[in-house]
């Protein structure tokens, strides 16, 4: 089944403690982004990826890092999370073909900051 | 820079009827694609339908449809015959024609729909 994975759906830290939320995909996509949702905002991206250790800032990339090392994961990084990071964070994945924008998203990471 | 707008934060229609759910956007792009995606409570984002802004025929998927109109940037949903699996938050989306996927979708800020039984 053709699917975005995310690792983990749930997550409650604390300010400053470094963590990563996986993503993985199974379609051979080259394209992959993160984005964050917050209420009244719409989603808004992160960090995007056109394929392998090729990555660039989207429209909210402070305190995020990312990297493409495999072409299947693409990782997200608070290396020092804040509680202004709380929020709903999706990974999203799309072919560079003639389905290109199409774009298949995770389930989602709910992730609280304290 | 591109800008999604949806004037309607929330929407509420009858079972059975129709319902329309109004978005416009800001481009300077003559193609780019156009998208509608359906959150329901489990928060899983769902394409509900596409439109290339180089086919002037409005994209339909079952009781889905749009109303595309490039020369106003608007780009509407219209749900037919609404059923109460269709309650959800709705967005609107826009997503460039050049670069790929990966230069990411422009978003609205969704609208609510409530189906009333």
């Amino acid at each position: 089944e053709a699917q975005v994975t995310q690792n983990p759906r749930y997550l409650i830290t604390v300010t400053g403690k470094k963590l990563t939320v996986t993503c993985s995909q199974n379609m051979n996509h080259e394209y992959m982004s993160w984005y964050r949702q917050d209420p009244g905002l719409g989603l808004r991206q992160i960090y995007y990826s056109m394929n392998v250790e090729v990555t660039d800032k989207g429209d909210v990339p402070e305190g995020y890092k990312v990297s493409r090392k495999e072409k299947r994961n693409f990782p997200l990084i608070l290396e020092s999370p804040s509680p202004n990071q709380t929020s709903l964070y999706f990974c999203a994945s799309s072919s560079a073909g003639l389905a290109k924008n199409i774009q298949y998203f995770g389930a989602g990471t709910r992730l609280s900051v304290l | 820079a591109q800008t999604v707008t949806q004037s309607q934060p929330e929407m509420s229609v009858q079972e059975a009827e129709t319902v329309t759910l109004s978005c416009t956007y800001d481009t300077s792009e003559s193609d780019y694609y156009l998208f509608w995606y359906k959150q329901p409570p489990s928060r899983q984002m769902i394409l509900v339908i596409r439109q290339e802004a180089y086919k002037q025929q409005n994209a339909t998927e079952n009781r889905f449809s749009v109303n595309f109109q490039k020369a106003a940037k608007s780009f509407s949903l219209k749900i037919s015959d609404s059923q109460l699996g269709d309650a959800a938050m709705y967005f609107c989306a826009y997503g460039p024609y050049s670069g790929g996927g990966a230069d990411g979708l422009t978003f609205g800020k969704g609208t609510h729909l409530i189906i009333q039984p």
